[in-house]
């Protein structure tokens, strides 16, 4: 079965700020790679996804993650934050078997995120 | 394009008794996912739907029972509630099963709160 694990519970930065959350998977087959995000008071959005192809993933807002096979990771990375970025993010994935994924989505605990004007 | 949809909003049970939530997913969407998402947690699975067959089942107890219909909106069903299930019941809809379209868009959830 599969697990995430996302580094940080709680990240407080400033406007301007850069930002990288971690995110770290265990599973030995291959997967499919999410990154969600929940503002406050809104439901759950896609941020980006990484499925084949270029391990460097541009998703929307500036957001873009990086995935490093040997690491098991897919690192969050922002260069510079706003305070609109405030929200909670989830790393999540789904194992694929052959051409078809197992819809579950396994995801981690979520980091919080906090940015100041 | 109207995103998924959920119903109710919100619901106040008490212990022991029955609940059905429901959700509409995306328009052409085939997949529909249950999860659920306890404060301070990420969400959990419960059950994935494509084409009205049950594709996996997390580990939530038998009480646990969903379906999908011809439309493929779903329901899932909770029997024998207990103060545990009190979480927000999400719903998510994917195009299909292959890695290019098992992306999921998740509604806003419904909240349930069990007394």
């Amino acid at each position: 079965a599969q697990s995430v694990s996302q580094h940080n519970h709680h990240v407080i930065l400033s406007e301007a700020a850069s930002l990288e959350l971690g995110c770290n998977y265990s599973y030995g087959g291959t997967v499919n790679l999410f990154w969600y995000v929940q503002y406050p008071g809104q439901h759950l959005q896609l941020l980006l996804k990484y499925f084949s192809g270029d391990p460097l993933v541009k998703g929307i807002k500036g957001f873009e993650a990086e995935f490093i096979k040997s690491k098991f990771s897919f690192n969050l990375r922002k260069p510079s934050v706003q305070w609109s970025d405030t929200a909670e993010y989830f790393c999540a994935v789904t194992a694929r078997i052959g051409g078809t994924s197992y819809g579950k989505l396994t995801f981690g605990q979520g980091t919080i995120l906090t940015v100041h004007p | 394009d109207a995103g998924v949809t959920q119903s109710p909003t919100h619901l106040i049970k008490t212990r022991g008794q029955q609940v059905t939530l429901r959700c509409s997913p995306i328009s052409g969407h085939k997949s529909v996912s249950w999860y659920q998402q306890v404060l301070g947690q990420g969400p959990q699975f419960i059950f994935q739907y494509y084409e009205k067959e049950e594709r996996g089942r997390g580990n939530f107890p038998d009480r646990f029972s969903a379906r999908q219909f011809p439309n493929y909106s779903s329901e899932l069903n909770v029997n024998a509630l207990l103060l545990g299930d009190s979480a927000l019941y999400l719903c998510a809809s994917s195009l299909g099963l292959r890695p290019s379209t098992d992306t999921q868009y998740f509604g806003p959830g419904t909240r349930l709160t069990v007394l």
